[in-house]
């Protein structure tokens, strides 16, 4: 069974770091692409970054980029999303979530999600 | 960046009804369109990618078509767990983006 656990979210004041973590399992994590998305409180979903198999392939969106880097760990199953210079429209329900084998941009399976809330 | 506009922003139906909603992109995605349907509290589940395929395990009662810039996704039979919030995505261009999302609502 595919799962992704998401871990890491919590209150951070604005300027502050966090490192958001999700821990895959039930199937080959190094061949599939994998993504963040996140949805602000009672908002639509918005892609955030996603990377390749090997991690060598990276694409963020514009409002994150430079202050977020996402990477990932295959011998660990794990994807990270290193967060700094918060801002608070950056608080939201983090996901991760599986490239679809093919379509990598189209995630098949998600996790429960972590919230990071940005506030002073 | 592509937007992605969906409409209506929410429906009332009853169970048994035939529904249907739109997603229109700004500019062309050729069949680079998935659709994806959200509980409260919950996850995205993935039901169609690339316009009209189903993704594995996704009911039949849910179907998509379009091409180009004019999307629509069906559900044949609105049942009592197809009450939900649906949300299109295009991947033809990056930044990915998502439509503002179709909360389908009880009658």
């Amino acid at each position: 069974e595919v799962q992704l656990v998401e871990s890491g979210g919590g209150l951070v004041q604005p300027g502050g770091s966090l490192r958001l973590s999700c821990a895959a399992s039930g199937f080959s994590f190094s061949r599939f692409w994998m993504s963040w998305v996140r949805q602000a409180p009672g908002k639509g979903l918005e892609w955030v970054a996603n990377i390749n198999q090997h991690g060598s392939e990276k694409y963020y969106v514009d409002s994150v980029k430079g202050r977020f880097t996402i990477s990932r760990d295959n011998a660990k199953t794990s994807l990270y999303l290193q967060m700094d210079s918060l801002r608070a429209e950056d608080t939201a329900v983090y996901y991760c979530a599986r490239g679809t084998y093919g379509i990598s941009e189209v995630g098949d399976y998600w996790g429960q999600g972590t919230l990071v809330t940005v506030s002073s | 960046d592509i937007q992605m506009t969906q409409s209506p922003s929410s429906l009332s139906a009853s169970v048994g009804d035939r529904v249907t909603i739109t997603c229109r992109a700004s500019q062309g995605i050729s069949n680079y369109l998935a659709w994806f349907q959200q509980k409260p509290g919950k996850a995205p589940k993935s039901l169609i990618y690339a316009a009209s395929s189903l993704q594995s395990g996704v009911p039949s009662k849910f179907s998509g078509s379009g091409s180009g810039t004019d999307f629509t996704l069906t559900i044949s039979s609105l049942q009592p767990e197809d009450f939900a919030t649906y949300y299109c995505q295009q991947y033809h261009t990056y930044p990915l983006t998502f439509g503002g999302g179709t909360k389908v609502e009880i009658k």
